[in-house]
């Protein structure tokens, strides 16, 4: 089955620096790769995701990069703000499998 | 929130009885899953549905199984609780194909002493 990778476990930013947490998989055929925010006792939100036809998305502040050959895939967050604050989790899906890392707990220091 | 809604959202039960935790939708959409989140696991995915009656396997199915007789409910059930069962149960439907664009239930905290 498919494997994730996440890096780093905990990222600490100054408000308005930019972050980045970035993810390995292992199963070529995957081909949906979201990236969830979770805030303390919350649910995880779908805050953006990417497909394995495109290279790059932006929404605002976040972009995910995807590199297909080297499978792996990204989350940048720039200009930084406390309410980035959370546990992101990367996860890579094709078909009847999709699998999450361990997640990366972003704090952003005001 | 997609409207999901979980029941119960906290539950505490001793080990070797039956736990059911029950997820509700309003929106009539075919996927839905069933997830427990641990530290440093991430979301680990239990069984999962794409219609009544039809249900498959997940990661870390054993111990559990799930029915889904209404399009809107899918009940988890853990057929005899064991203390390394105590999670944070999450519930997900799809909006898109199967394993896209999942949105999550609020969550059960289960506790197994």
């Amino acid at each position: 089955g498919e494997n994730v990778e996440q890096h780093p476990s905990t990222l600490s930013v100054q408000e308005g620096d930019s972050a980045v947490i970035k993810c390995t998989y292992s199963d070529s055929a995957s081909n949906y790769f979201p990236w969830y925010k979770q805030e303390l006792g919350k649910r995880p939100q779908l805050i953006i995701d990417i497909r394995s036809n495109v290279g790059e998305k932006k929404d605002q502040r976040i972009a995910v990069t995807l590199n297909k050959t080297a499978k792996h895939f990204s989350l940048h967050i720039t200009e930084t703000q406390p309410e980035d604050s959370a546990v992101y989790f990367c996860a890579a899906a094709f078909n009847n499998d999709m699998r999450f890392g361990a997640g990366t707990r972003l704090t952003v220091k005001p | 929130d997609a409207g999901i809604t979980q029941s119960p959202r906290h539950k505490v039960t001793e080990t070797g009885t039956p736990v059911t935790l029950r997820c509700h939708q309003t929106e009539n959409h075919r996927y839905m899953y069933w997830y427990r989140q641990d530290p440093g696991h991430g979301l680990r995915l239990i069984h999962y549905s794409y219609g009544v009656k039809d249900t498959d396997k997940g990661e870390v199915s054993d111990g559990y199984s799930v029915s889904r007789s209404k399009t809107e409910d899918f009940l988890l059930t853990l057929e005899s609780a064991t203390s390394s069962q105590t999670s944070v149960y999450f519930c997900a439907i799809s909006t898109g194909e199967l394993n896209t664009e999942a949105f999550f239930g609020q969550g059960t905290r289960l506790t197994v002493v």
